[in-house]
């Protein structure tokens, strides 16, 4: 079965950077992509970019461009984000998605999120 | 960007009812590239709906997509206790954007 685990909750200081992963089992890695999309505390989803295993394009938010950076391992069928220059506003639970492999498109299997923190 | 509205933002019925939720864009969403989720507290969200009709793998026939160009609806014909749920759309034809969500509640 289709299944997205991820990483343990994280607590960061402003202007850190976290790398939250995503592995992946019961399909092809490389024949589908990776969304990742977050979700403030009490609030709706956002969506923050795009990543290929099959060839590593990604396409990031504008809102986030400079501050990520989305990564694949096929060896090991991961899929990491990573943000940098964090913000209190920055804290969230972190989701990652199964997505089409050549653009995307909507997520038909989610990781379990992972809340990361920004405080001093 | 296109903008997605949801409405109502929150809806009060009991069990066994028919839900009606809306989700109206900023601009058309072309091939209807439209999909629906539920979220459960705690929960990563569940697609059910993509293409804006087509159920996801899994999803029971109560729930349906409906709409094309700026109007879509999701409607869920008999409510079960574990539908009570807060629903989104998300549209995938410019870039990628979610509604606010609508909150089913009894």
């Amino acid at each position: 079965q289709v299944q997205l685990v991820q990483s343990g909750a994280e607590v960061k200081e402003p202007g850190a950077s976290v790398k939250v992963s995503c592995k992946a089992s019961g399909y092809t890695f490389s024949s589908y992509g990776i969304s990742w999309v977050r979700q403030a505390p009490g609030q709706g989803l956002e969506w923050m970019g795009w990543i290929s295993p099959y060839n590593g394009k990604t396409s990031y938010v504008q809102n986030f461009q400079g501050r990520i950076t989305m990564t694949t391992d096929t060896s090991t069928t991961t899929a990491y984000m990573e943000l940098r220059s964090l913000r209190s506003d920055d804290t969230a639970v972190y989701y990652c998605g199964r997505d089409k492999s050549t653009s995307w498109y909507y997520f038909d299997y989610w990781g379990q999120g992972t809340l990361v923190t920004v405080s001093s | 960007d296109i903008v997605l509205t949801q409405s109502p933002g929150t809806l009060s019925l009991s069990p066994g009812e028919r839900a009606t939720l809306s989700c109206r864009a900023s601009q058309s969403v072309s091939s209807n590239y439209l999909a629906w989720y539920q979220q459960k507290p705690g929960q990563a969200p569940r697609l059910l709906i993509y293409g804006a009709s087509s159920r996801a793998t899994g999803i029971p026939d109560r729930f349906s997509g409906s709409g094309s160009g700026t109007d879509f609806t999701l409607t869920i014909s008999r409510l079960e206790p574990e539908d009570f749920a807060v629903y989104y759309c998300q549209q995938y034809a410019t870039s990628l954007t979610f509604g606010g969500g609508t909150k089913v509640e009894i």
